[in-house]
């Protein structure tokens, strides 16, 4: 079975930009989280995705919004890019939707980089 | 609420000496407790995980965690560090419906 796919694993923006980060999950499985991981503040959740609707949601500002397609592909957005949104940005998947006993599996992540 | 601390930001070890990475949580119930790797490059892999029963569990890699509730922690161990573990280290607690991750150990292998 394929793992996690991001693309692109990289990507340099200048500030107010916008970007757009996708994630497929693997086959079967319909839970889409992202997250944001800098240095000293670790993996910080953004929201999770399940069937096409939002489930869960972090401490993020609203310019941060994402989305889920019918295939379980999850994009994520971000608007007006500020020089703190410098981070790698990491899609993870499982099964199910809000269960903490389900293991999630990790893509290898976006490293985006706001100049 | 919900935290992870890591105490540890960075350990050198050398090549087959022991190791042990230290975890303490911040939970008012039972917590679902892991432990993950990220090598270079790579997003994380699950390591291992606790959910209830036996306090030791063996995990990938050789790598082994007790959980104490007493302490509120979850060391990582390993008895016999290989150069291909040089990787960073993430504790996490899942709680709720959402996983509460630390800030990592960056671990560097000696030869």
């Amino acid at each position: 079975k394929a793992g996690v796919t991001q693309t692109p694993r990289y990507l340099i923006k200048t500030r107010g930009q916008q970007v757009t980060l996708s994630c497929s999950p693997i086959s079967g499985h319909r839970s889409v989280s992202w997250y944001q991981q800098t240095p000293g503040q670790g993996l910080q959740f953004l929201f999770e995705y399940f069937s096409e609707t939002q489930r869960n949601k972090g401490n993020f500002p609203g310019r941060f919004s994402g989305r889920q397609f019918s295939n379980s592909r999850s994009e994520m957005n971000v608007s007006t890019l500020e020089l703190g949104d410098s981070a790698l940005y990491l899609c993870a998947s499982s099964l199910a939707v809000g269960r903490v006993t389900d293991t999630q599996y990790f893509g290898p992540g976006t490293r985006l980089t706001v100049l | 609420a919900q935290s992870v601390t890591q105490p540890d930001i960075h350990i050198t070890v050398s090549e087959g000496a022991s190791l042990e990475l230290r975890c303490n949580y911040s939970y008012g119930a039972t917590p679902y407790l892991f432990w993950y790797v990220q090598s270079p490059g790579q997003g994380l892999q699950l390591l291992l995980k606790y959910f209830s029963g036996d306090t030791l569990v063996q995990g990938i890699k050789g790598f082994e965690a007790e959980f104490k509730r007493s302490q509120s922690s979850f060391n990582l161990r390993k008895p016999s560090v290989h150069w291909s573990d040089a990787a960073e280290y993430f504790c996490a607690v899942g709680a709720g419906n959402q996983f509460y991750f630390g800030t990592g150990t960056s671990l560097t292998v000696i030869p």
